[in-house]
């Protein structure tokens, strides 16, 4: 069980435009899903915590207008990074915490490459 | 000082060895604590939870000292599948539970 899927699982894009990516949690309801980024060698940064329909919650340094939150679901959260810049390649991660727990499950990530 | 602290490793053991791995913590409200495993280029997966009086997994033991914030687990009889990175994880109860990773530390298991 406890299963979160993340599309794409790998995307290349030019400097300026947006990129969306979308968490699911496939066999639960999440309340509360979470985006991480991690740079090679680095360990994970929570960038922000996305709960399902309010605003999203961003760590301090986090542009919430780079980096667009939308958790339209008990189900999924998309995470659009807009205008991206070769900085912004990374891998990006996002979980999934079950409601009543401190367990969060991770999708398998996307990595993102901007040229 | 980083709110989640672990030696980078690498460690290198053969196949068979014992290893323990040390994680401190700086927020002393800091209310679960995880093992977690990352593979390269991989997302992380859950280990086990450590819970005060220590629990156990198979080879995996793992111990928690509030007193002197300090988290530790031992892996016996090392896999070469054991090679991976480990990642001490400590969760904050209040708001959405936000989880605060170490760095990880690097183990290569040899034959």
């Amino acid at each position: 069980g406890a299963v979160v899927s993340q599309h794409p699982s790998r995307v290349i894009c030019k400097s300026g435009t947006s990129v969306k990516i979308e968490c699911r949690s496939l066999d639960f309801q999440a309340t509360t899903m979470f985006w991480y980024r991690q740079f090679p060698k680095k360990s994970l940064m929570l960038m922000a915590t996305s709960n399902e329909g309010s605003k999203a919650t961003y760590e301090q340094g986090v542009e919430k207008d780079k980096f667009l939150i939308n958790h339209a679901s008990l189900t999924l959260s998309t995470l659009t990074v807009t205008s991206a810049h070769p900085e912004d390649s990374s891998f990006y991660i996002c979980s999934a915490r079950v409601s009543g727990t401190d367990t969060q499950y991770f999708g398998p990530g996307t990595r993102l490459t901007v040229l | 000082r980083k709110e989640v602290e672990q030696d980078p490793g690498p460690f290198n053991v053969p196949e068979g060895a014992t290893v323990a791995f040390n994680c401190t913590y700086s927020n002393s409200a800091s209310q679960s604590f995880f093992w977690y495993r990352q593979d390269c280029r991989k997302e992380p997966k859950l280990l086990m939870s450590v819970y005060s009086s220590g629990n156990e997994d198979g080879r995996f033991t793992a111990q928690l000292n509030r007193a002197s914030q300090y988290i530790s687990l031992l892996i016996r009889d090392s896999k070469l599948s054991d090679s991976a990175t480990y990642l001490c994880v400590v969760s904050f109860s209040g708001g959405y539970n936000k989880l605060i990773f170490g760095a990880g530390t690097r183990l290569a298991v040899h034959p």
